[in-house]
């Protein structure tokens, strides 16, 4: 059962252009990952988050939790091609599992 | 190099024909897990292990087996493949037997199988 939600499904954007990407779930995680997917490759881990409107920031990307731990957001400032990808949130609720949503498609052109 | 690898890389085979895709992580990570990636449907897991011994069903177990008779190694059988298990499989592993908080789950390169 995939309780994450991700929108958009696909955005293609400019160089230089900010975008966002949403995870949200009607489900309480006790803490949400992001990942960034390469074609031919696995997915990376790119930050876990675990409290309740906490906000990290890796670069030009912030990833933030809802206060309610039901949904987070990913944005990223002056996007650059080497930022194409899929993005995929993760839930974990049970300790043991993650729940993915079914990711993001990111293309930057330049 | 700490890594998951998983072998072969690339299959295509015929319906009912036994098949076996091995996954090998070198870190000494107890936990791992089998995941497969369709289009539309993003990664679905589709069996989890805690530790030697000890496996369980995710969310898409029907027409898998493992074992995890050793911590370094966590095979993915299909004994009857079908269509439509052609798929993008990854393994994935991490240090405990714990996902999320205090893990970072390590996937490997994927296998892509088709099932004709």
């Amino acid at each position: 059962t995939q309780l994450l939600e991700q929108s958009p499904q696909f955005l293609s954007i400019q160089e230089g252009e900010n975008l966002t990407v949403y995870c949200n779930s009607s489900s309480v995680f006790s803490s949400l990952q992001w990942y960034r997917q390469e074609p031919g490759e696995g997915p990376v881990l790119l930050v876990t988050v675990v409290t309740g409107g906490e906000v990290k920031k890796l670069k030009r990307l912030t990833f933030q939790f809802g206060d309610a731990r039901k949904d987070s957001s990913l944005h990223i400032t002056a996007a650059q091609p080497g930022d194409t990808g899929l993005y995929l949130c993760a839930g974990d609720m049970s300790g043991y599992a993650l729940n993915f949503g079914k990711g993001t498609s990111l293309l930057v052109t330049p | 190099e700490a890594q998951v690898t998983q072998n072969p890389r690339y299959l295509i085979t015929v319906t009912g024909k036994k098949l076996t895709v091995t996954c090998s992580q070198n870190m000494n990570h107890e936990y791992m897990s089998w995941y497969r990636q369709d289009p539309g449907l993003g990664l679905r897991q589709i069996y989890y292990s805690m530790n030697v011994e000890v496996t369980d069903k995710g969310d898409v177990p029907e027409g898998y087996k493992v074992s995890r008779k050793e911590k370094r190694n966590f095979p993915l059988i299909l004994e009857s493949p079908s269509p439509n298990q052609t798929s993008l499989y990854f393994c994935a592993s991490s240090p405990t037997g714990m996902a999320g908080v205090t893990d970072t789950q390590y996937f490997g390169p994927g296998t892509r199988l088709t099932v004709l």
